[in-house]
C-alpha cells in the first residue's frame, strides 16, 4: 500500500461549491504539506503542519483551508471554488521540516 | 531566502551523462542542497541531498564547489526513463525556504 495517499484522484465541480481533498500517511511522519502545481509550473505551498496542534500558512493560502484531524490526517478545503484554482494538488510528509519529502500521487481538480 | 536559478530545459540522448546546474548565489551557511525528480502528473521524488564537496547514490550525484554559490546534478547515462522536471531546492533543515519549488528544469532524453 501507498505511505501517501490522497483522495479523490480527480474532481470535477463547479464555481462556489465546497471541496475537500484528503491527505492520509502510513509513513508516522509529523510534518505534513499541502502543494498545488499549475501546468507547466512548480509547486507552490499551501500549507504545511507541524504537527496536529502547528499549522502554517505557505505561498498561496488565500482561497484555502486545512484541517489536521490526526497525525496521519490532513486536510484541504476550497471554501468556495473558482476556476483560477484548477489545478494538480499534492499533499507531502517529512519526518522533519524541510527533509525528504514523500508526496502523495496528486488530485486533479477541475473547477467550472 | 536563498534564490535558486536552472536552465528551463535540456535535451539529452541516452547513455550520454547529463550535468544540470543550479546556482544559488545567497545561500547561507547553515543551507543544504536538496534536489527532486518530478514524472508527469505524480509527485516529486527525493534524489539527492548535500552540504559540500561530492555525494554520490545509486541515482546521481550532487557536486558542490567550494563557495557552495552553485552546485550540480550529475546523471550518468541517462536513459528515456529520466526524461521528468528536476528541481533545486536550497535551505536549513529547519528552514521555510527549502519548501519552495522553483520551475525547475526539464530534462528531455531522446532515443
Amino acid at each position: 500500500d501507498a505511505d501517501v495517499t490522497q483522495t479523490p484522484r480527480n474532481r470535477i465541480t463547479k464555481t462556489g461549491k465546497r471541496i475537500m481533498l484528503e491527505c492520509s500517511q502510513t509513513k508516522g511522519h509529523d510534518r505534513m504539506y499541502w502543494y498545488r502545481q499549475d501546468p507547466g509550473l512548480g509547486l507552490q505551498l499551501i500549507y504545511y503542519s507541524f504537527d496536529v496542534k502547528d499549522i502554517n500558512k505557505g505561498e498561496i493560502s488565500d482561497g484555502y483551508s486545512v484541517s489536521r484531524q490526526a497525525q496521519a490526517k490532513f486536510s484541504l478545503s476550497l471554501e468556495s471554488a473558482i476556476p483560477n484554482q484548477t489545478a494538480l494538488y499534492f499533499c507531502a510528509t517529512s519526518e522533519r521540516l524541510a527533509d525528504e519529502q514523500f508526496f502523495g500521487p496528486g488530485t486533479r481538480l477541475t473547477v467550472l | 531566502l536563498a534564490k535558486t536559478t536552472q536552465p528551463i530545459s535540456m535535451d539529452s540522448y541516452e547513455g550520454q551523462e547529463v550535468n544540470i546546474t543550479c546556482s544559488h548565489n545567497n545561500i547561507a551557511t547553515n543551507d543544504y542542497i536538496t534536489w527532486y525528480q518530478q514524472f508527469p502528473s505524480q509527485g516529486p521524488r527525493f534524489i539527492i541531498q548535500g552540504y559540500k564537496t561530492k555525494v554520490t547514490n545509486e541515482v546521481a550525484s550532487l557536486f558542490i564547489p567550494a563557495d557552495r554559490k552553485s552546485s550540480t546534478l550529475s546523471l550518468p547515462r541517462v536513459s528515456l526513463s529520466d526524461t521528468a522536471v528536476y528541481y533545486c531546492l536550497v535551505g536549513d533543515r529547519g528552514g521555510y525556504n527549502k519548501l519552495i519549488f522553483g520551475a525547475g528544469t526539464r530534462l528531455a532524453v531522446h532515443p
